[in-house]
């Protein structure tokens, strides 16, 4: 069974970058995994979800407008995961961050657990 | 972008009984691309509808997805415990990928 499991720091202070890396387990990026994309999800406390971005294993990208450029998504495929940086974050960016497997035609199969991200100083 | 309006934002019902949930897409989904998703608190999302109508591996049938264009609906024909949860859905025709704002099915 796939697995996904995210990491990073849970406290970011405002104006400075959130990072975040999924880590892929009992599963390929490449090879079998190479059809498919990788994508992060994030959803404030409460509230409801939102794509961030997502990458397939030669790096092929695809952003959510509404965060002006402030994402910037990476594969590593020889440690079989895939990062997210966030920059210049306020309260707002406040959230549990997850990653998941995006099936080609877009939607997302398998979830991490899932990690909270507070920006707060 | 694709906005998904979900309703009701609620749903009071009791274990055996019907729930029907609806999404309302501002313009057509094309190819029925549409998603359902459950999330219990603390927990992931996960899949149970893809293509407006598929089941997800391990979906039990009385969870069953249906519509085209701009109206869709889940339906969970007899509700289990299990079932109490937020539903999501998601349109993947068109980016930005986007999600509604979720319905609650909660214990009556």
């Amino acid at each position: 069974q796939l697995q996904l499991q995210e990491s990073g720091p849970g406290l970011v202070k405002p104006s400075e970058t959130l990072s975040l890396t999924c880590t892929v387990s009992s599963g390929s990026i490449s090879g079998s995994g190479s059809s498919f994309y990788w994508g992060w999800i994030r959803q404030p406390p409460g509230k409801g979800l939102e794509w961030i971005a997502s990458i397939n294993y030669s790096g092929t990208t695809y952003y959510n407008p509404s965060l002006k450029s402030r994402a910037t998504i990476s594969v590593d495929t020889s440690k079989n995961l895939f990062s997210l940086k966030l920059y210049s974050v306020t309260a707002a960016d406040t959230a549990v961050y997850y990653c998941a497997r995006d099936v080609p035609s877009g939607y997302h199969d398998y979830w991490g657990q899932g990690t909270l991200v507070t920006v707060s100083s | 972008e694709v906005v998904l309006t979900q309703s009701p934002g609620t749903l009071s019902l009791s274990p055996g009984e019907r729930a029907t949930l609806s999404c309302r897409a501002s313009q057509s989904v094309t190819s029925s691309s549409l998603a359902w998703y459950q999330q219990k608190p603390g927990q992931a999302p996960r899949l149970l509808i893809y293509g407006a109508s598929s089941r997800a591996t391990g979906i039990p049938d009385r969870i069953s997805g249906s519509g085209s264009g701009t109206d869709f609906t889940l339906t969970i024909s007899r509700l289990e415990p299990e079932d109490f949860a937020v539903y999501y859905c998601q349109q993947y025709c068109c980016a930005p990928l986007t999600f509604g704002g979720g319905t609650k099915v909660e214990i009556k």
